[in-house]
């Protein structure tokens, strides 16, 4: 089955630091353009960073620059995010997202996992 | 600007048309893609490159753009429907993902 599943989340207090995980399956990893997308309660969407397929592009969200890295393992078909210096307004649901950008004009999230809850609060 | 601006709420009658849109000037330059989100689930894409459905998307769907503006219009709605839409593009460097804040569409 081709799917995403982030784990790692949880509650952690401001100033913490915090490791989320992004497990692929049913296609092949390492073809992918991978990001990282959250949703505060109740809010709307916001993109976090981005990584390419082989590793050589990262961007960031100006929110999170400088506090948050993303990496990924290939060979073990995993995505992370490593979140330091957490604050009260990053509480979110993260998303893990393909992206498909063959033949298009503007690549797209075709692919997304069910999402992890981050509580920062003390 | 490096915003994308939707109306919050938006409503319609079962088995209406309505229009949702999005404005920013990022969309001078890079196609919308529409996502929609239905509660405790994650977002789904309905249109992407302005005005292409994904296989599965019914045909109900369809997209435009203008300018600064992009559109996604839903012909004869149905209840399941009733959904967040997000809009979203590229920034002017075309490297940062923009989201809408969402519109919020209610059946009547």
């Amino acid at each position: 089955e081709v799917q995403l599943v982030e784990s790692g989340g949880g509650q952690v207090q401001p100033g913490g630091s915090l490791r989320l995980s992004c497990a692929a399956s049913g296609f092949t990893f390492s073809d992918y353009n991978m990001n990282w997308v959250r949703q505060a309660p109740g809010k709307g969407l916001e993109w976090v960073s981005f990584i390419s397929s082989s590793d050589d592009y990262i961007y960031y969200a100006d929110s999170v620059k400088g506090r948050f890295t993303v990496s990924r393992d290939n060979a073990g078909k995993s995505l992370y995010l490593e979140m330091t210096s957490l604050r009260v307004e990053d509480t979110a649901v993260y998303y893990c997202a393909r992206e498909h950008d063959s033949g298009v004009y503007v690549p797209y999230f075709d692919l997304w996992g069910q999402g992890t809850l981050v509580t920062v609060s003390s | 600007s490096s915003e994308l601006t939707q109306d919050p709420d938006v409503s319609v009658a079962l088995g209406q048309t309505v229009r949702i849109t999005c404005q920013g000037d990022s969309l001078r330059d890079f196609y919308a893609t529409w996502y929609q989100q239905k509660p405790g689930q994650a977002p789904v894409v309905v249109i992407y490159d302005k005005n292409k459905r994904p296989s599965g998307i019914p045909d109900r769907f369809s997209g435009a753009a203008s300018e600064k503006t992009a559109s996604l219009t839903i012909t004869g709605t149905q209840a399941e429907d009733e959904a967040d839409y997000y809009c979203y593009s590229r920034d002017s460097t075309g490297n940062h993902v923009l989201f809408g804040g969402g519109t919020r569409l209610t059946v009547l």
